[in-house]
């Protein structure tokens, strides 16, 4: 079975301070993680994701994450928050590399707010 | 990236009536599509794998006689929610992923429904 543990429903930034959105996984085989965000009334948008190679992974709007192995995580970050990047966010993991039968697996999500 | 279309985005419908959502992939043949759905600030619950041309695979507690899964064809899979009741109100959001597309899975916009 995998997981993933947003531990935050909510994180408040200022517009122009660097923002960290946390997750980490439970995976049996290797794991293969995305971030996804969620305007209101909306789909998912993908941001990014790390399948294999480098641990920094950069994705769309200036956003980044990092894997690590030894602690679990997959930490969303961008160095300096925009008003527009308010919305929600998804971690997800799989333990295949996808384009296949095997759904995603969600962390319940969150909030970001970034305060003008 | 590849877009999948969902519709429609809202539909409002009495207690015992069904509902037909649409996901159609437009740029790209998807032999599996994913149906999730989610409760107001919560996360997205995966309820059932559709492939192209046999029948659903559905998530533990998901009724497979009131929420119908046909996927007849490569760009297009539909979920009939039969015999609706307000509890089934909720975001309906369905993905689809192909083998040989990148490992991302794509996202429709989703469906609000509200059973009155």
């Amino acid at each position: 079975a995998q997981s993933v543990a947003q531990p935050e429903d909510q994180v408040n930034v200022a517009e122009g301070n660097p923002l960290t959105v946390k997750c980490t996984y439970s995976v049996s085989g290797n794991p293969y993680l995305f971030w996804y965000v969620q305007y209101p009334n909306r789909g998912l948008q993908f941001l990014l994701k790390y399948i294999t190679g480098d641990n920094l992974v950069k994705g769309s709007y200036g956003f980044e994450a990092e894997f690590n192995k030894s602690q679990t995580s997959f930490h969303l970050k961008k160095p300096s928050a925009l008003v527009s990047d308010s919305a929600l966010y998804f971690c997800a993991v799989r333990d295949k590399p996808g384009g296949g039968a095997d759904g995603l697996t969600f962390g319940k999500g969150t909030h970001l707010i970034i305060q003008p | 990236g590849a877009v999948v279309s969902q519709h429609p985005s809202r539909v409002i419908c009495k207690s015992g009536t069904s509902v037909k959502i649409e996901c159609r992939s437009l740029d790209f043949q998807a032999t599996t599509m994913f149906w999730y759905r989610q409760f107001p600030k919560q996360s997205l619950m995966l309820m059932a794998t559709s492939n192209e041309g046999s029948k659903a695979t559905y998530e533990q507690g998901v009724e497979k006689d009131k929420f119908l899964i046909n996927h007849a064809s490569l760009t297009l899979s539909t979920l009939t929610v039969t015999s609706a009741h307000p509890e089934d109100s909720s975001f309906y959001i369905c993905s689809a992923s192909s083998p040989g597309r990148n490992t991302e899975a794509f996202f429709g916009q989703g469906t609000r429904l509200t059973v009155v």
